[in-house]
């Protein structure tokens, strides 16, 4: 199985500042049609999760602008450039490419 | 707008089993793989199955394997997870999403596996 690494756990952030997670898998996640199918999550207190970028960098539909993905092949970056009170939550990468899919640890965000 | 609702969830005895069901709206059901994930209490996400758009295929995590079934009814736009053989740590809050990619999910079913 592929083994999905998140840092941090945990992440205490300044209201306006920016914040990075980084999530690592243990095998590429490249398909064989060159496709790269790794997804971020974010579970806000007491509700479901909600996706937020697919396919490494493609925002959902209504995700505010300020979150971004990047990377490629095993590394992978979620970056909110701002970080506002409703981002507060934990927010888990998925890896679509290789089956059983598998989730990242998980990193909590707070505000300092 | 895309709906998912879970139901079925119960308070059930180590052995015992439970199906849960997933009604779906909003989008063209029989086109879409769907899938079912989990979180145990104050534990992270568990994929658990995923199933083809017209039944041809389903896989399962490990953990369930050979005790949990996933299955479909297209013509009533409903998602099934049947599950024998109920252990503690089954006990989780089971959610139902759209596509192996999880795009939208719904509130959750909570099973409890408990004598």
């Amino acid at each position: 199985d592929v083994v999905m690494t998140q840092s941090p756990l945990s992440l205490p952030v300044t209201l306006g500042q920016p914040a990075s997670i980084s999530c690592r898998s243990s095998q590429s996640l490249v398909n064989s049609g060159g496709q790269t199918f790794l997804n971020w999550f974010l579970q806000r207190p007491g509700q479901s999760p909600r996706r937020l970028i697919y396919m490494v960098s493609y925002r959902d539909s209504g995700v505010p602008d300020r979150f971004s993905g990047s990377g490629s092949g095993t590394d992978f970056t979620l970056k909110i450039s701002r970080v506002e009170a409703e981002d507060v939550g934990i927010y888990y990468c998925m890896q679509a490419t290789h089956w059983p899919r598998t989730f990242g640890q998980g990193t909590r965000v707070e505000i300092k | 707008e895309v709906q998912i609702l879970e139901s079925g969830g119960d308070l059930v005895q180590p052995g015992g089993s439970l199906r849960l069901s997933c009604a779906a709206s909003g989008f063209t059901f029989n086109t879409y793989e769907m899938s079912w994930v989990r979180q145990a209490p104050g534990k992270g996400l568990e994929w658990v199955s995923t199933i083809s758009p017209s039944s041809d295929y389903a896989y399962y995590a490990d953990s369930v394997k050979g005790r949990f079934t996933i299955s479909r009814d297209n013509s009533r736009n409903t998602l099934y997870l049947q599950m024998n053989s109920l252990r503690a740590e089954d006990t989780a809050l089971y959610y139902c999403s759209k596509g192996s990619a999880c795009d939208y999910w719904g509130q959750g079913t909570v099973v409890t596996v408990s004598s």
